[in-house]
């Protein structure tokens, strides 16, 4: 199993322009979520998704898309790329059910810088 | 809501010595869980350690224990013995109810550091 894939690992964005983190697992899970990493802020939730075709906000949804089509596929989309977006960008999964033993699997993260 | 708070923004221990890393939290939830995560500077998430808030016993994984104070609503990571491959960001984080079965929210990070 590859896990949790994430591409690209690094991008550099100017101001305005659009872009999508791509999030990948192969291990069948039906959560699926976006973290964003700042220094001094820890990880902070973005969007989440409990299955294709449900999604829901985080904490800090303002300026990124989601979608959920398949159960296998998590995409992040940058609608207008702006400086206070530059940050390290995690997908996690994990498996579903009422329990709060599962552990998330995290991808490698993406680097983006918005210049 | 749910918040974890980790007061020490860093840390320092000698190779071979214990250190504990200190996580508070605050939620209404009855039940949930407590994560430990490592993250290295090459920047992936380790999955360390899982405390559930009805666990009778703290939680442990090789070098690493928990100390769950759930009155205290604290859940302090120990390494003993650690190793220069310690040195690491750690974050606590939790899951319950409130925030749902499929996030987690995190706290700050500790950043440790191992000195041969």
């Amino acid at each position: 199993n590859a896990g949790v894939t994430q591409t690209p690992k690094f991008q550099v964005l100017k101001t305005g322009q659009s872009m999508t983190l791509q999030c990948a697992q192969d291990m069948n899970h039906e959560y699926m979520s976006w973290y964003r990493q700042d220094p001094g802020m820890g990880l902070r939730l973005i969007h989440y998704s409990v299955g294709a075709g449900i999604t829901d906000q985080g904490e800090v949804p303002n300026g990124y898309n989601v979608s959920r089509s398949t159960t296998e596929d998590f995409p992040l989309r940058l609608l207008s790329a702006a400086p206070s977006q530059t940050s390290v960008y995690f997908c996690a999964s994990s498996p579903g059910g009422a329990g709060f033993r599962n552990e998330q699997y995290f991808g490698p993260g993406t680097r983006l810088t918005v210049t | 809501a749910q918040k974890i708070t980790q007061t020490q923004p860093g840390m320092f221990v000698q190779e071979k010595e214990a250190v504990t890393l200190d996580c508070t939290y605050d939620t209404s939830d009855q039940s949930y869980g407590l994560f430990w995560y490592k993250q290295p500077s090459s920047g992936e998430m380790i999955f360390l350690i899982y405390q559930g808030s009805y666990d009778e016993q703290n939680a442990t994984e090789g070098r690493y224990s928990l100390n769950f104070q759930k009155a205290r609503k604290s859940a302090n990571l120990v390494i003993s013995a650690s190793q220069l491959g310690d040195s690491a960001m750690y974050f606590c984080a939790m899951r319950g109810p409130t925030s749902g079965y499929s996030t987690l929210t995190f706290g700050k990070g500790t950043m440790l550091l191992v000195s041969p």
